[in-house]
């Protein structure tokens, strides 16, 4: 089944660890996002790309990065991880802009 | 800027109801509008979206949703609600030249039998 392919589904973390989130689609789709959902706040855009080789800052980018190298993966890194960062992070794609966004089932991540 | 308000977190109808949820959103541009819904440990669905054309927007599972540029209101609607709606949903809006989606805080319905 086409779609969006998430990994860990679930991560316990020490702060000041590493730690890179993948995600894969299989839609070819341009564009694709990370969002981090918390209680309370809804979903906030972390980093997006309109296309592969290309990126840019969402709403709350501090303390991420995520990379393009090609149209199926957008990996979402946290260089050293804060308990600030615990959240639920998904992954998400779309044709083109202004187009419906897909969903993975997103990553759990616990920073302690 | 934009922006989307969900009002009401929660929302409880019974069984059978009508289901109605808020939305309502800022925007200097003619605005792209969605609803989605998440279910536990899941990802986002779509139910529907307008961009332009007919205000009155059909989904999925019996949902619609009505456009009302005056009013700057996306409401979502059910005539019946069923328990398998007991979700969270979420209303958005994409602007212009941009593909960023900015969410409102969501609204948790529970459906009472």
């Amino acid at each position: 089944i086409a779609g969006i392919t998430q990994a860990p589904t679930s991560q316990i973390l020490a702060a000041g660890r590493r730690m890179t989130l993948r995600c894969t689609q299989d839609m070819r789709h341009n564009a694709m996002y990370w969002y981090r959902q918390d209680l309370g706040l809804g979903l906030r855009l972390i980093h997006y790309s309109n296309t592969a080789g290309t990126t840019g800052k969402g709403e709350v980018p501090d303390g991420y990065s995520v990379s393009r190298a090609n149209t199926d993966d957008f990996p979402l890194t946290l260089a050293s991880a804060v308990p600030s960062q615990t959240s639920v992070y998904f992954c998400a794609s779309s044709e083109d802009r202004n187009q419906p966004q897909h969903f993975g089932d997103g990553t759990r991540l616990s920073i302690l | 800027a934009q922006s989307v308000t969900q009002l009401g977190s929660h929302v409880s109808v019974s069984e059978g109801a009508l289901v109605l949820l808020r939305c309502n959103y800022s925007s200097s541009v003619p605005p792209y509008l969605f609803w989605y819904v998440q279910y536990p440990n899941q990802g986002l669905q779509l139910l529907l979206k307008y961009t332009t054309g007919a205000t009155l927007v059909k989904g999925i599972n019996g949902f619609e949703a009505e456009f009302k540029k005056s009013e700057t209101s996306f409401h979502l609607t059910k005539p019946s609600a069923h328990m398998s709606d007991a979700a969270e949903y979420f209303c958005a809006v994409s602007v212009g030249a941009t593909n960023k989606l900015i969410f409102g805080t969501g609204t948790l319905l529970a459906v009472q039998p």
